[in-house]
């Protein structure tokens, strides 16, 4: 069961434009969530991340939205610059009951010319 | 350096044949985590440890895989009669766990190819 849902295998966005990468969750335990991106041969490096009583977090180029209601957040990445072609894994835990971090499938951005 | 180191970074075993992966965890890091990466995938939890304690392991891990952390510090994963099923990437990860589970910083990872 895919408690961390990322629908989007793939996404290319044009340099300089927005990418948005979304995200579900199924689990109501989550109360943390967390962006990674991952390059070829390494292993994932944090992004940002969210805590459950906030709905955005800003860092940079990066924002993150949380919409607890409908189990949803998003990565915004403004403007889209070639080296942010990668993956991007959304993930979460449960943080109060200190249980670790779930990832999802995986979201691979092209940044195109 | 000092972040997350694992070794050896690849490892290429026939089928039946036993391999054991080593994780330096950054080291004021008491938390330290495997996870597993197959095509396609995220990283899937194996198992985690507080200092040398074992606090949780993953279903997935079967009586094959044992995961140990002597001292607290570096960490070993051992596959026993490996199958072509364990390739993977293996990744292991530490946190500085301050009451709450926080960000993981991850190693570059041990690729398994089993022929």
């Amino acid at each position: 069961d895919q408690q961390v849902k990322q629908n989007s295998p793939s996404l290319s966005v044009q340099e300089g434009r927005i990418s948005i990468l979304n995200c579900d969750y199924t689990n109501s335990m989550f109360d943390y969530f967390l962006w990674y991106k991952k390059y070829p041969a390494e292993g994932p490096t944090f992004l940002i991340s969210i805590s459950s009583i906030k709905d955005k977090n800003e860092d940079g180029r990066f924002t993150v939205f949380l919409n607890k209601s409908a189990k949803h957040l998003s990565l915004h990445i403004v403007p889209s610059q070639p080296g942010d072609s990668a993956v991007y894994f959304c993930a979460a835990s449960a943080r109060e009951r200190d249980d670790k971090i779930i990832f999802g499938k995986g979201t691979r951005l092209h940044i195109l010319p | 350096d000092t972040g997350v180191s694992q070794d050896p970074r690849h490892k290429i075993t026939k089928r039946g044949q036993n391999v054991t992966f080593r994780c330096d965890p950054i080291s004021e890091h008491n938390r330290l985590y495997w996870y597993r990466q197959t095509l396609g995938q995220g990283p899937e939890f194996l198992t985690y440890f507080q200092n040398e304690a074992q606090l949780e392991k993953s279903r997935l891990l079967s009586d094959r895989f044992s995961a140990e952390r002597p001292k607290g510090s570096f960490s070993t994963l051992e596959i026993q009669r490996t199958e072509q099923g364990d390739s993977a990437m293996y990744l292991c990860a530490s946190s500085p766990h301050r009451g709450q589970a926080g960000e993981l910083f991850f190693g570059e990872g041990s690729r398994l190819t089993v022929l």
